[in-house]
Protein backbone atom coordinates (compact mmCIF):
# COMPACT_ATOMS: atom_id res chain seq x y z
CA UNK A 1 0.00 0.00 0.00
CA UNK A 2 1.43 3.97 -0.60
CA UNK A 3 2.01 5.93 1.85
CA UNK A 4 1.58 9.13 0.21
CA UNK A 5 -1.46 9.85 -1.49
CA UNK A 6 -1.23 13.19 -4.27
CA UNK A 7 -4.25 15.52 -4.79
CA UNK A 8 -6.02 16.07 -6.75
CA UNK A 9 -5.43 13.42 -9.09
CA UNK A 10 -5.39 15.21 -12.49
CA UNK A 11 -5.08 19.15 -12.71
CA UNK A 12 -5.27 21.09 -16.03
CA UNK A 13 -4.03 24.47 -16.45
CA UNK A 14 -3.22 27.12 -18.81
CA UNK A 15 0.69 28.12 -19.46
CA UNK A 16 1.71 30.67 -17.26
CA UNK A 17 -0.22 29.78 -13.91
CA UNK A 18 0.79 28.11 -11.33
CA UNK A 19 -0.06 24.26 -10.22
CA UNK A 20 -0.10 23.18 -6.82
CA UNK A 21 -0.05 19.66 -5.99
CA UNK A 22 -0.58 17.96 -2.41
CA UNK A 23 0.67 14.92 -0.59
CA UNK A 24 -0.31 13.65 2.60
CA UNK A 25 1.24 10.62 4.19
CA UNK A 26 0.81 7.98 7.12
CA UNK A 27 4.04 7.75 9.49
CA UNK A 28 6.73 9.20 10.09
CA UNK A 29 9.59 10.44 8.15
CA UNK A 30 13.35 11.25 7.72
CA UNK A 31 12.62 13.39 4.06
CA UNK A 32 10.06 13.83 1.46
CA UNK A 33 11.41 13.68 -2.53
CA UNK A 34 8.82 14.56 -5.56
CA UNK A 35 9.56 12.95 -9.00
CA UNK A 36 8.39 13.99 -12.25
CA UNK A 37 7.81 11.43 -14.68
CA UNK A 38 6.74 12.22 -18.53
CA UNK A 39 4.38 9.95 -20.50
CA UNK A 40 6.79 6.87 -21.34
CA UNK A 41 9.84 7.48 -19.13
CA UNK A 42 11.42 6.94 -16.29
CA UNK A 43 11.21 8.85 -13.38
CA UNK A 44 12.99 12.13 -12.82
CA UNK A 45 14.16 13.41 -9.10
CA UNK A 46 13.22 17.57 -8.25
CA UNK A 47 13.48 18.06 -5.09
CA UNK A 48 14.15 16.80 -1.40
CA UNK A 49 12.84 18.00 1.67
CA UNK A 50 13.97 17.12 5.21
CA UNK A 51 11.99 15.93 7.88
CA UNK A 52 13.53 19.27 9.56
CA UNK A 53 12.74 22.03 6.85
CA UNK A 54 9.88 23.57 6.39
CA UNK A 55 10.36 24.95 2.90
CA UNK A 56 12.88 24.49 -0.38
CA UNK A 57 13.13 26.31 -3.74
CA UNK A 58 14.63 24.75 -7.15
CA UNK A 59 14.09 27.02 -9.73
CA UNK A 60 10.52 27.15 -10.37
CA UNK A 61 9.43 24.76 -8.20
CA UNK A 62 8.25 25.46 -4.64
CA UNK A 63 8.32 22.62 -1.67
CA UNK A 64 6.52 22.90 2.28
CA UNK A 65 6.67 20.37 4.02
CA UNK A 66 4.41 19.99 7.60
CA UNK A 67 5.10 17.44 9.63
CA UNK A 68 2.50 18.07 11.90
CA UNK A 69 0.00 17.79 8.99
CA UNK A 70 1.69 14.96 7.69
CA UNK A 71 1.72 16.53 4.23
CA UNK A 72 3.80 18.37 1.76
CA UNK A 73 2.90 20.26 -1.58
CA UNK A 74 4.35 21.01 -4.54
CA UNK A 75 4.12 24.59 -6.39
CA UNK A 76 5.14 24.69 -9.69
CA UNK A 77 5.36 28.49 -11.01
CA UNK A 78 4.91 30.16 -14.37
CA UNK A 79 4.25 26.81 -15.59
CA UNK A 80 5.21 25.64 -19.27
CA UNK A 81 3.68 23.15 -21.58
CA UNK A 82 6.70 20.93 -20.80
CA UNK A 83 5.90 20.58 -17.16
CA UNK A 84 2.92 18.33 -18.66
CA UNK A 85 3.58 15.10 -16.66
CA UNK A 86 2.95 13.00 -13.61
CA UNK A 87 4.27 14.37 -10.16
CA UNK A 88 4.71 11.46 -7.80
CA UNK A 89 5.71 12.41 -4.02
CA UNK A 90 8.03 9.50 -2.07
CA UNK A 91 7.87 9.44 1.34
CA UNK A 92 11.68 8.06 3.40
CA UNK A 93 12.27 7.10 6.70
CA UNK A 94 15.70 6.77 8.48
CA UNK A 95 16.71 3.33 7.62
CA UNK A 96 14.02 2.56 4.58
CA UNK A 97 13.49 2.96 0.58
CA UNK A 98 11.45 5.45 -0.52
CA UNK A 99 7.45 4.37 -0.88
CA UNK A 100 5.57 6.31 -3.31
CA UNK A 101 2.33 7.80 -3.81
CA UNK A 102 -0.23 7.26 -6.78
CA UNK A 103 0.74 10.65 -8.49
CA UNK A 104 -0.97 13.89 -9.78
CA UNK A 105 -1.38 14.18 -13.50
CA UNK A 106 -0.61 18.02 -14.89
CA UNK A 107 -1.55 18.84 -17.97
CA UNK A 108 -0.50 22.33 -18.77
CA UNK A 109 -2.46 23.64 -22.20
CA UNK A 110 -0.43 26.11 -24.27
CA UNK B 1 26.80 9.68 -18.27
CA UNK B 2 24.34 6.66 -18.90
CA UNK B 3 22.80 6.74 -15.21
CA UNK B 4 20.92 3.55 -14.97
CA UNK B 5 20.34 1.01 -18.11
CA UNK B 6 17.95 -1.31 -18.48
CA UNK B 7 17.33 -3.95 -21.09
CA UNK B 8 15.23 -4.88 -22.82
CA UNK B 9 12.82 -2.14 -23.09
CA UNK B 10 9.98 -4.63 -24.61
CA UNK B 11 9.36 -8.08 -23.61
CA UNK B 12 6.45 -10.24 -24.55
CA UNK B 13 6.08 -13.63 -22.76
CA UNK B 14 3.89 -16.22 -22.60
CA UNK B 15 2.56 -17.51 -19.23
CA UNK B 16 5.13 -19.79 -17.73
CA UNK B 17 7.99 -18.64 -19.20
CA UNK B 18 10.69 -17.13 -17.08
CA UNK B 19 13.14 -14.10 -18.61
CA UNK B 20 15.39 -11.97 -16.27
CA UNK B 21 15.59 -8.34 -16.41
CA UNK B 22 18.84 -6.56 -16.51
CA UNK B 23 20.17 -3.30 -14.63
CA UNK B 24 23.41 -1.86 -14.51
CA UNK B 25 24.29 1.79 -13.39
CA UNK B 26 27.47 3.59 -13.88
CA UNK B 27 27.19 5.84 -10.82
CA UNK B 28 29.21 4.01 -8.25
CA UNK B 29 26.06 4.37 -6.26
CA UNK B 30 25.62 1.68 -3.66
CA UNK B 31 21.87 1.32 -3.53
CA UNK B 32 19.57 -0.48 -6.10
CA UNK B 33 15.66 -0.75 -6.29
CA UNK B 34 13.12 -2.73 -8.51
CA UNK B 35 9.85 -1.03 -8.72
CA UNK B 36 6.40 -2.38 -10.90
CA UNK B 37 4.30 0.34 -12.41
CA UNK B 38 0.43 -0.22 -12.55
CA UNK B 39 -2.23 2.11 -14.06
CA UNK B 40 -3.54 3.74 -10.54
CA UNK B 41 -1.58 2.11 -8.33
CA UNK B 42 1.85 4.25 -8.36
CA UNK B 43 4.99 2.31 -8.58
CA UNK B 44 5.47 -0.55 -5.87
CA UNK B 45 9.00 -1.52 -4.83
CA UNK B 46 9.56 -5.42 -5.73
CA UNK B 47 13.13 -5.95 -4.23
CA UNK B 48 16.11 -3.68 -3.37
CA UNK B 49 19.59 -4.19 -2.37
CA UNK B 50 20.98 -1.49 0.23
CA UNK B 51 24.44 -2.30 -0.70
CA UNK B 52 26.57 -4.83 -2.66
CA UNK B 53 25.80 -8.44 -1.21
CA UNK B 54 22.49 -8.00 0.43
CA UNK B 55 18.92 -8.36 -1.08
CA UNK B 56 15.66 -7.32 0.65
CA UNK B 57 12.26 -7.91 -0.22
CA UNK B 58 9.93 -4.79 -0.79
CA UNK B 59 6.25 -4.40 -0.85
CA UNK B 60 5.24 -7.03 -3.53
CA UNK B 61 7.94 -9.71 -4.05
CA UNK B 62 6.18 -13.21 -4.68
CA UNK B 63 6.72 -14.48 -7.93
CA UNK B 64 10.24 -12.47 -8.44
CA UNK B 65 14.02 -13.19 -7.61
CA UNK B 66 16.99 -10.90 -7.69
CA UNK B 67 20.52 -10.87 -7.70
CA UNK B 68 23.44 -8.03 -7.00
CA UNK B 69 25.95 -9.38 -9.21
CA UNK B 70 28.62 -6.63 -8.44
CA UNK B 71 28.42 -3.32 -7.36
CA UNK B 72 27.21 -2.15 -11.03
CA UNK B 73 24.47 -4.73 -11.72
CA UNK B 74 20.87 -5.71 -10.37
CA UNK B 75 18.82 -8.22 -12.09
CA UNK B 76 15.37 -9.27 -11.70
CA UNK B 77 14.24 -12.80 -12.36
CA UNK B 78 10.66 -14.21 -13.21
CA UNK B 79 10.83 -17.69 -13.02
CA UNK B 80 7.04 -18.50 -14.52
CA UNK B 81 5.71 -15.30 -15.42
CA UNK B 82 1.71 -15.07 -14.79
CA UNK B 83 -0.62 -12.34 -16.56
CA UNK B 84 -0.97 -10.11 -13.37
CA UNK B 85 3.32 -9.89 -13.64
CA UNK B 86 2.19 -7.66 -16.86
CA UNK B 87 3.65 -4.29 -16.38
CA UNK B 88 6.53 -1.55 -16.48
CA UNK B 89 9.10 -2.39 -14.50
CA UNK B 90 11.36 0.11 -13.14
CA UNK B 91 15.09 -0.01 -11.51
CA UNK B 92 16.45 2.83 -9.67
CA UNK B 93 19.81 3.56 -7.82
CA UNK B 94 20.84 6.15 -5.18
CA UNK B 95 23.72 6.68 -3.05
CA UNK B 96 22.36 5.62 -0.30
CA UNK B 97 18.48 3.99 0.72
CA UNK B 98 18.27 7.14 2.71
CA UNK B 99 18.07 10.81 2.37
CA UNK B 100 19.51 10.43 -1.25
CA UNK B 101 17.69 11.09 -4.29
CA UNK B 102 17.02 7.92 -6.51
CA UNK B 103 18.04 7.79 -10.52
CA UNK B 104 15.67 5.84 -12.82
CA UNK B 105 16.04 3.95 -15.54
CA UNK B 106 13.66 4.19 -18.59
CA UNK B 107 12.12 0.70 -17.51
CA UNK B 108 10.82 -2.04 -19.41
CA UNK B 109 7.36 -2.66 -20.83
CA UNK B 110 6.34 -6.13 -19.52
CA UNK B 111 3.48 -7.99 -21.65
CA UNK B 112 2.62 -11.96 -19.98
CA UNK B 113 -0.13 -13.20 -22.52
Amino acid sequence: SQQGEEDPQALSIQEGENATMNCSYKTSINNLQWYRQNSGRGLVHLILIRSNEREKHSGRLRVTLDTSKKSSSLLITASRAADTASYFCATGGATNKLIFGTGTLLAVQP
Amino acid sequence: NAGVTQTPKFQVLKTGQSMTLQCAQDMNHNSMYWYRQDPGMGLRLIYYSASEGTTDKGEVPNGYNVSRLNKREFSLRLESAAPSQTSVYFCASSVEVTNYGYTFGSGTRLTVV
